[in-house]
């Protein structure tokens, strides 16, 4: 089955600057990539996806790029704000498992204001 | 549409107890998910239904637990009996399949077992 990884599990920063989370996936077959955003108290939220054709795609201060051939794949925040400050998901999904993402172990990202 | 909706929010009981946990999926979507939650084991994918049907329960934990969904709108997870260690937030997540997309999870409901 697919096995997601990602680093770090931690990350602080100052606001303002730029945080970066990765993650590898094992499974080629794999072709949706979300991230999910989770603030205290609620349930993972989507804030960006990629499918496997594009390369990257932008939302103001949110990127994800994809290297299929490396099989990894990256969140980018710009400009980061202390409502940043939330644990990030990613999960990999293909179209044989009704639906099913194999999600990362989370980044505890921190905006330090 | 209203989002996913769990039902109780939150939930205390006693161990041995029976809990039962209710959700009910965004309209239309096709695929229903069960997650656990703790700061040990992070998000566990338990079992997931498309079109009403199991496909998948292999992250069940225990005989303990089990979980229906008669029909395309209701989902229920049930623990019989509880125990101290089912203490987690329990999250509902519903989803289309095609095309392939997001999932929606629901607020989840928080259980503590005493």
């Amino acid at each position: 089955g697919e096995n997601v990884e990602q680093h770090p599990s931690t990350l602080s920063v100052q606001e303002g600057d730029s945080a970066v989370i990765k993650c590898t996936y094992s499974d080629s077959a794999s072709n949706y990539f979300p991230w999910y955003k989770q603030e205290l108290g609620k349930g993972p939220q989507l804030i960006i996806d990629i499918r496997s054709n594009v390369g990257e795609k932008k939302d103001q201060r949110i990127a994800v790029t994809l290297n299929k051939t490396a099989k990894h794949f990256s969140l980018h925040i710009t400009e980061t704000q202390p409502e940043d400050s939330a644990v990030y998901f990613c999960a990999a999904s293909d179209n044989t498992n009704a639906g099913k993402s194999t999600f990362g172990d989370g980044t505890t990202l921190t905006v330090k204001p | 549409d209203a989002g996913v909706i769990q039902s109780p929010r939150h939930e205390v009981t006693e161990m041995g107890q029976e809990v039962t946990l209710r959700c009910k999926p965004i309209s239309g979507h096709n695929s229903l998910f069960w997650y656990r939650q703790t700061m040990m084991r992070g998000l566990e994918l338990l079992i997931y239904f498309n079109n009403n049907v199991p496909i998948d329960d292999s992250g069940m934990p225990e005989d303990r637990f089990s979980a229906k969904m008669p029909n395309a709108s209701f989902s229920t997870l049930k623990i019989q009996p509880s125990e101290p260690r089912d203490s987690a937030v329990y999250f509902c997540a519903s989803s289309w399949t095609s095309p392939l997309g997001e999932q929606f999870f629901g607020p989840g409901t928080r259980l503590t077992v005493l």
